[in-house]
């Protein structure tokens, strides 16, 4: 079973911040998703990669597959950023679940 | 589209009662899945399904049951419900394939007294 950790469990920013989550696994993947959760709100996928980098706005995420390790950063960190990220992988065969981590708590103060 | 639609949003039931949570979805994903989510535990697996009729269980499966009778429709039923239960809960769908976009729903909060 593969196993995600992400790291740091809590960030605190002030606003404007560049900021690192990262996230590593330990069986190698197709894909893995970053996944973005507001206080009480539900989860809404931000991306999914199996390669390289993409970006989206102030939001950037890579992939090392050979280091299995993702990282997602936001650039000029804004308030409205605070949420909890969590970085998910298949859950293997062809079951359509996934494997999440346990999640990374930012707090950006204004 | 409106995606993956959960209900209800929130529930207190008391122990030993029973409910469903429902869960559809307008995207035809084969793949649909039940998570539970819990404070620093992360999202686990309580059941999931590759397609009508087919179901199976997942991490922590115990005292809930699930059915897939059309492509659409993915309900998680609590038979006798217990304070262990207490948590929020997440529908999730995906189309064939590892490396296709999950989709979830709003979310449950249910808190058993």
């Amino acid at each position: 079973k593969n196993e995600v950790e992400q790291s740091p469990q809590n960030l605190t920013a002030q606003e404007g911040e560049f900021i690192t989550i990262n996230c590593s696994y330990s069986v190698g993947i197709s894909a893995l998703h970053w996944l973005q959760q507001h206080p009480g709100g539900g989860i809404v996928s931000l991306f999914m990669l199996s390669s390289g980098k993409k970006k989206h706005g102030r939001l950037i995420a890579t992939i090392n597959i050979q280091e299995k390790h993702s990282s997602l950063h936001i650039t000029a960190s804004h308030p409205r950023d605070s949420a909890v990220y969590i970085c998910a992988v298949p859950g293997g065969g062809s079951q359509g679940n996934l494997i999440f981590g346990k999640g990374t708590k930012l707090s950006v103060k204004p | 589209n409106a995606g993956v639609t959960q209900t209800p949003k929130f529930q207190v039931l008391k122990t030993g009662q029973s409910m469903t949570l429902q869960c559809a979805q307008d995207m035809n994903h084969e793949y649909m899945s039940w998570y539970r989510q819990d404070p620093g535990m992360g999202l686990r697996l309580i059941h999931y399904s590759v397609g009508a009729g087919i179901t199976d269980q997942g991490e922590v499966p115990n005292g809930y049951n699930v059915s897939r009778s059309t492509t659409e429709d993915f309900p998680l039923r609590l038979l006798s419900a217990a304070p262990s239960q207490t948590s929020v809960y997440f529908c999730a769908s995906t189309s064939r394939g590892s490396g296709t976009e999950a989709f979830f729903g709003q979310g449950t909060r249910l808190t058993v007294v």
